[in-house]
């Protein structure tokens, strides 16, 4: 069983939709939880980092952790074509400027 | 945000050679840095990781006389891949630890394509 499960999807919503991307994961020592954008061909982009259980928004994203369920979610609303990149779901024990362990990413697309 | 840069962004090498990437960190001081490996489709797979001054930690079933790794200074790692053969062909992308922000930031990555 993999740390981190996510799944890589395709995900393909129309313009304007809510989307919702979840990871679970095995390990309770997790602490720190990051939701990561990449483009294709470029490096990751840190869109959320939360600390331990609960929300966390900005603008448009909001970051949902249960620890007690091991399950972290990332929202969309108001989804638009740019948002089309992959996904990747990130945890770490210690810090998230430490050692993270990735999720498989999930791939999503926004139809105009 | 912080950045990170890599050079070169993309390779080409013959089979064999050895090629070397640089990984930097432009407004902060990193005393821990990442190298990953991505191939087409799939997540992150974590090769690495380079403390400054000391000698970098391999994640299991990475050899460490392939992928040699220096962390001479809280700015600089490189990844020199030695021997480089098609099979080493990736996507290799390097991440730098701010401690002041406990953030990880990536750099832009580097394609490898190994004739």
């Amino acid at each position: 069983q993999k740390e981190v499960e996510q799944d890589p999807g395709p995900l393909s919503v129309p313009e304007g939709a809510i989307v919702s991307l979840n990871c679970t994961y095995s390990n309770s020592a997790f602490q720190y939880f990051m939701w990561y954008r990449q483009y294709s061909r470029k490096g990751p982009e840190l869109l959320m980092y939360t600390y331990s259980s609960g929300n966390k928004e900005d603008g448009r994203f909001t970051a949902q952790v249960d620890k007690s369920s091991k399950y972290i979610s990332l929202f969309i609303r108001d989804s638009q074509p740019s948002d089309s990149a992959t996904y990747l779901c990130a945890m770490s024990a210690v810090s998230s400027a430490s050692k993270i362990i990735f999720g498989s990413g999930t791939r999503l697309s926004i139809r105009p | 945000g912080a950045v990170v840069s890599q050079h070169p962004s993309w390779v080409i090498c013959k089979s064999g050679t050895s090629v070397k990437i640089e990984c930097r960190s432009l407004d902060f001081q990193a005393t821990t840095m990442f190298w990953y490996r991505q191939f087409p489709k799939q997540s992150l797979m974590l090769m690495a990781t380079s403390n400054e001054g000391s000698k970098a930690t391999y994640e299991q079933g990475v050899e460490k006389d392939k992928f040699l790794i220096n962390h001479a200074s809280l700015t600089l790692s490189t990844l020199t891949v030695t021997s480089a053969h098609p099979e080493d062909s990736s996507f290799y992308i390097c991440s730098a630890g701010d401690p002041s922000t406990d953030t990880q930031y990536f750099g832009p990555g580097t394609r490898l394509t190994v004739l």
